[in-house]
């Protein structure tokens, strides 16, 4: 069956400083993966997303993720953050055909001023 | 292009009563997706259409939920005789189906049944 794990519920970092957010997936066959960013009391905005092809994906908000096969992670991360990513990240994975999206639990950042 | 709209934003019920919500999806977009998000979890798949044809249906959609989607464009969600364990954010998402899974979220209804 389908799963992600994200391992950190919380995670606070100071403003400027460096981010990663962890992910973990249990998938059958080549996943569709994606991350998601939800602001308190808002919907989901898509991150980014990754179906093929060059591991390193890049999205908006200067927000990049790493797809490691060998590790089953798709690890969402960030050079510098900044007060406004403040939010909770959500990863997901697909099966592709009908888009039906499993997420994780999610990760709530706090940034530090 | 004014991306998903659902309405009501807010719906507090009594248990028991019925509800509807409404989505209206991005206009070019053949697919719309139905989740529910309870407080500290990530969303859970419910349904999903293709134009109009409701092609999947998840466990957690008991008897009491229904979803339709006429004419392939806007979508509503019934919940009949609610129950407290139905409060969560109802969200609703659309995308062209070769975007698999790269959705535009709607800013969810919550709904709180006392």
């Amino acid at each position: 069956a389908q799963s992600v794990t994200q391992p950190d519920i919380h995670i606070t970092v100071s403003e400027g400083a460096s981010l990663e957010l962890r992910c973990n997936y249990s998938y059958g066959a080549t996943p569709y993966l994606f991350w998601y960013v939800q602001s308190p009391g808002q919907g989901l905005q898509l991150l980014l997303k990754y179906f093929s092809g060059d591991t390193l994906v890049q999205g908006i908000k200067g927000f990049e993720a790493e797809f490691k096969r060998s590790q089953s992670s798709f690890n969402l991360r960030k050079p510098s953050v900044h007060w406004s990513d403040a939010a909770e990240y959500f990863c997901a994975v697909g099966s592709g055909n009908t888009g039906k999206l499993i997420f994780g639990q999610g990760t709530t950042l706090q940034v530090k001023p | 292009d004014t991306g998903v709209s659902q309405n009501p934003r807010h719906k507090i019920t009594k248990r028991g009563q019925n509800v509807t919500f409404r989505c209206d999806p991005i206009s070019e977009h053949n697919r719309l997706y139905w989740y529910r998000q309870t407080l500290g979890q990530g969303p859970e798949f419910l349904t999903y259409f293709q134009n109009e044809a409701q092609l999947e249906k998840s466990r957690l959609l008991s008897d009491r939920f229904s979803a339709e989607r006429p004419k392939g464009s806007f979508s509503t969600l019934e919940i009949q005789r609610t129950e407290q364990g139905d409060s969560a954010m109802y969200l609703c998402a659309s995308s062209l189906a070769n975007d698999r899974g790269g959705y535009t979220f709607g800013s969810g209804t919550r709904l709180t049944v006392v």
